[in-house]
Order: C-alpha cells, then sequence, then structure tokens
C-alpha cells in the first residue's frame, strides 16, 4: 500500500494564481482531511469529507475548495492564491474504529504565495 | 470547545536522558487521545493512542497515560536517542464527529549526542 499520496512536494504561486494540490489513498479510508500547518499553530482543519460525494468546511475553509468525486481522491483547490496561504498543507484520511478516528498522513505539500 | 495544551520547545536533550512532554486537555465527552510525530520533511505519524481512562499507550519505548482526573496524557520515554529528534503533536478526537479532531501546536524535541 502506498498509503496517503500527495502532489506536488513544492509549489511556488504568484498572488491570484489557481491551482490543486492533489491527495490519494489506498486504504479504503472514508474520512479524508485538509490541514495546513503554520509554525506555532499546529495543525488547522480546512475542510473534511465524510465519504464520496460529501464534503464540509472546517475551520479554516475561506480561499480553498474541495470536492470527492471517488473514495480514493480528495482534491484540494486554491481558487486565487494570496501571500496568507504560504503554509505547509497535509492530507490525511481515517476510519472510525469504536468512535476513535486515527489519522494516516500524506507527505505533505509546501507552498509558497508570493 | 475541546481544546489540547503541549509544553512549550523546543526541548533539549542529551542522549539517555529521560524525556516528558506534558499534554493536557479539555473536552466535553470522552475523546480519544494520540500523540503522533513529525520527522523533519515529513508527515505525521501515529505514535501511540488511548481510547478511555487509564489506558496505558506505548510504542517505541514511548508511553503515555489516560488520565482522566488529571484530564492529561504526557508522553515519556526513559531513554531518548538522537534518532528521537523531531516535532511531538499531541491530539484528541472526539468520537461524536470526525471534524473534531484536535491537535496541539506540537513540541520540538532535539537530542544531542
Amino acid at each position: 500500500n502506498a498509503g496517503v499520496t500527495q502532489t506536488p512536494k513544492f509549489q511556488v504561486l504568484k498572488t491570484g494564481q489557481s491551482m490543486t494540490l492533489q491527495c490519494a489513498q489506498d486504504m479504503n479510508h472514508e474520512y479524508m482531511s485538509w490541514y495546513r500547518q503554520d509554525p506555532g499553530m499546529g495543525l488547522r482543519l480546512i475542510h473534511y469529507s465524510v465519504g464520496a460525494g460529501i464534503t464540509d468546511q472546517g475551520e479554516v475553509p475561506n480561499g480553498y475548495n474541495v470536492s470527492r468525486s471517488t473514495t480514493e481522491d480528495f482534491p484540494l483547490r486554491l481558487l486565487s492564491a494570496a501571500p496568507s496561504q504560504t503554509s505547509v498543507y497535509f492530507c490525511a484520511s481515517s476510519y472510525s474504529k469504536g468512535g476513535t478516528y486515527e489519522q494516516y498522513f500524506g507527505p505533505g505539500t509546501r507552498l509558497t504565495v508570493t | 470547545g475541546d481544546s489540547v495544551t503541549q509544553m512549550e520547545g523546543p526541548v533539549t536533550l542529551s542522549e539517555e536522558a529521560f524525556l516528558t512532554i506534558n499534554c493536557t486537555y479539555t473536552a466535553t465527552g470522552y475523546p480519544s487521545l494520540f500523540w503522533y510525530v513529525q520527522y523533519p520533511g515529513e508527515g505525521l505519524q501515529l505514535l501511540l493512542k488511548a481510547t478511555k481512562a487509564d489506558d496505558k499507550g506505548s510504542n517505541k519505548g514511548f508511553e503515555a497515560t489516560y488520565r482522566k482526573e488529571t484530564t492529561s496524557f504526557h508522553l515519556e520515554k526513559g531513554s531518548v536517542q538522537v534518532s528521537d529528534s523531531a516535532v511531538y503533536f499531541c491530539a484528541l478526537s472526539d468520537e461524536t464527529s470526525y471534524d473534531k479532531v484536535i491537535f496541539g501546536p506540537g513540541t520540538s524535541l532535539s537530542v544531542i549526542p
């Protein structure tokens, strides 16, 4: 199993550009999430999905869109990049075992917006 | 709302020293508790977990006990190695909803030979 994969690993955008961060998992997990990691702030939830066709907003959703057309894929779209979106982005997948959600993380995408 | 508080870092220890990283939480229900580790340039990976009060999670020499009375889940290791240098995140998951997974800010650990 590849687990959770993310592409690209690094990306530099200019303000106003759009792009899609890709995320895929091969563990048949029903739950998937996008987080951003900023120094001193831990991980903050951007969007999440509890199954194909179902998405919802997390703590910091503004400026991002998601879709979940298949169980495996959960892309994150930046609509019009801003310097405040410079961060490291992690995708995670999870399943529920007795109400416990254990997260499996991808390697991350380091995004810089100039 | 639910929250996780961790001791501020960075923490620097000599090899073979004893490690404690404090973690306390606030939750209205009965959360599961986790420690995740992030090695340089990588994503987070689960280190250990505990799903109910008095459970002890352990892995790779690390241990943490779910203490409901003190709402704590402190991470300990008896003898750290240089390879343990990483950022450690305490987290909780609320059994009521997937989106209620809360991470602490992380504690950076450096182990020097």
